[in-house]
């Protein structure tokens, strides 16, 4: 059963920058083919994917924040970290972490996090 | 503004079929790159729900079929229950963009 769990701080200030930890189990990312993915939501709003880290170590960011954002993985730890840098009033979201299925194009997300809320205000 | 355009919301009665429609353009959908559909229930994660195009996972009833014709795709359910209400999201990958997209969500209530 493949679950992920992400973590991190619940409240950050404008320019700070934002970590988050995507805790999984059930897979591996030293399997060939497997991905783990990061999605926000605004309040009220719709999806939207931030970045995909692959079993290669190959990554992959949203054009719009690919600036501002870092995917890395440690595959000892079954983790995939994303870092956020110069947090915004704008970037309030829930962040939700989720698993590539396997053998699908384009990138799907079969199994999501619960999420977890970001408020960025100082 | 989404890449992906979706009708902001549908309803139907209890039994009816509904339909969501996703309308993107020559670099997503209509570049032949295939449609993913996710239902979220307010308060909790998205769940798969279609995947490229017309695959449903295991465990999603077949009243929720998906096709996909030109730059657009559609999402229909059959035999509308009342756990259908949620939102609903369509997502491909873009070209241009370089990067995976996400339409803007339907909200689905049943009456």
């Amino acid at each position: 059963q493949i679950t992920l769990k992400e973590s991190g701080p619940t409240l950050v200030k404008p320019t700070q920058t934002l970590t988050l930890t995507c805790t999984f189990s059930g897979f591996s990312l030293s399997t060939t083919g497997v991905g783990v993915g990061w999605i926000r939501q605004p309040p009220g709003k719709a999806l939207e994917w931030l970045a995909l880290i692959y079993w290669d170590d190959d990554k992959r960011y949203s054009p719009s924040l690919k600036s501002r954002l870092t995917i890395t993985k440690d595959t000892s730890k079954n983790q995939v970290v994303l870092t956020m840098t110069n947090m915004d009033p704008v970037d309030t979201a829930t962040y939700y972490c989720a698993h590539r299925q396997q053998q699908v194009v384009p990138d799907v997300f079969d199994i999501w996090g619960q999420g977890t809320m970001v408020t960025v205000s100082s | 503004q989404s890449v992906l355009t979706q009708p902001p919301s549908v309803s139907g009665a209890p039994g009816q079929r509904v339909t969501i429609s996703c309308t993107g353009s020559s670099s997503n959908i209509g570049a032949g790159y295939d449609v993913h559909w996710y239902q979220q229930v307010p308060g909790t994660a998205p769940k798969l729900l279609i995947y490229g195009n017309n695959n449903r996972p295991s465990g999603v009833p077949d009243r929720f079929s998906g096709s996909k014709s030109g730059t657009s795709a559609s999402l229909a359910i059959t035999g509308l229950q009342a756990e259908d209400e949620a939102d609903y999201y369509c997502q491909s990958y873009d070209s241009s963009l370089s990067g995976l997209v996400f339409g803007g969500g339907t909200k689905l209530t049943v009456l």
